[in-house]
């Protein structure tokens, strides 16, 4: 089976760094991603880590590690249309399953 | 040109009608995919299709139909739809079945439908 824990919400404020963080456990894993889904519209993809470390991409970096299950996704600089929701999600086999998403709130 | 299209946006209906979603993608992608999201927004794959063979099917009742009538569309058909329905249904599509490095999922814009 598979489980996926993620934070409800958090807030965070303008031009500020949040990190936020992913436990799994999983059979079978193949690589963890990352989305971005605004309200009302379609997740987009963000990042796969396959291997332990930091993937740094822009404002947005994320981290694997393996041997803990666990994952991060760092985002610098906080813009006002970085408020969303952030999916983490594990793949699996052949398939992609995702946790229940943190609601980022960002502040002036 | 959209990369993954979904119709219709919106959708309402009686209870025990029958409905259909269609997706298409103009990617070249092999494979793709049904995702329901509900009301608490847990995003959750319902069908995979690969080249139009079905890969996937997490234990959706078979009111659920998807067709694949060729690898740049999957439609999803409900029968006898049921309140416990109401959701987002968003359709998806990745150049390959196996899970690979950025093998990313590209989503369709969602189809949000309500069932009274």
């Amino acid at each position: 089976g598979q489980n996926i824990d993620q934070p409800t919400e958090m807030t965070a404020t303008e031009g500020a760094i949040v990190q936020i963080n992913c436990t799994y456990q999983t059979s079978g894993f193949n690589g963890l991603f990352w989305y971005q889904q605004h309200a009302g519209e379609a997740p987009t993809f963000l990042s796969y880590n396959v291997l332990d470390g930091l993937e740094e991409k822009g404002r947005f970096s994320s981290f694997l590690s393996r041997s803990k299950g666990y994952s991060y996704l760092l985002l610098k600089e906080l813009q006002m249309k970085d408020s969303a929701s952030y999916l983490c999600a594990v793949g699996r086999d052949d398939k992609i399953i995702f946790g229940k998403g943190t609601r980022l709130h960002i502040l002036p | 040109d959209t990369a993954v299209s979904q119709t219709p946006k919106y959708l309402v209906t009686q209870m025990g009608n029958d409905k259909s979603i269609k997706c298409e993608q103009n990617l070249g992608h092999d494979t793709m995919y049904w995702y329901k999201q509900d009301s608490k927004k847990f995003l959750k794959i319902m069908f995979s299709y690969n080249n139009k063979e079905l890969i996937i099917n997490e234990t959706v009742p078979n009111r659920f139909s998807p067709k694949s009538p060729d690898k740049a569309h999957l439609n999803l058909h409900i029968n006898s739809l049921e309140l416990g329905d109401s959701a987002v249904y968003f359709c998806a599509s990745s150049p390959i079945s196996d899970l690979g490095l950025n093998n990313e999922q590209f989503f369709g814009p969602g189809t949000r439908l309500t069932v009274l």
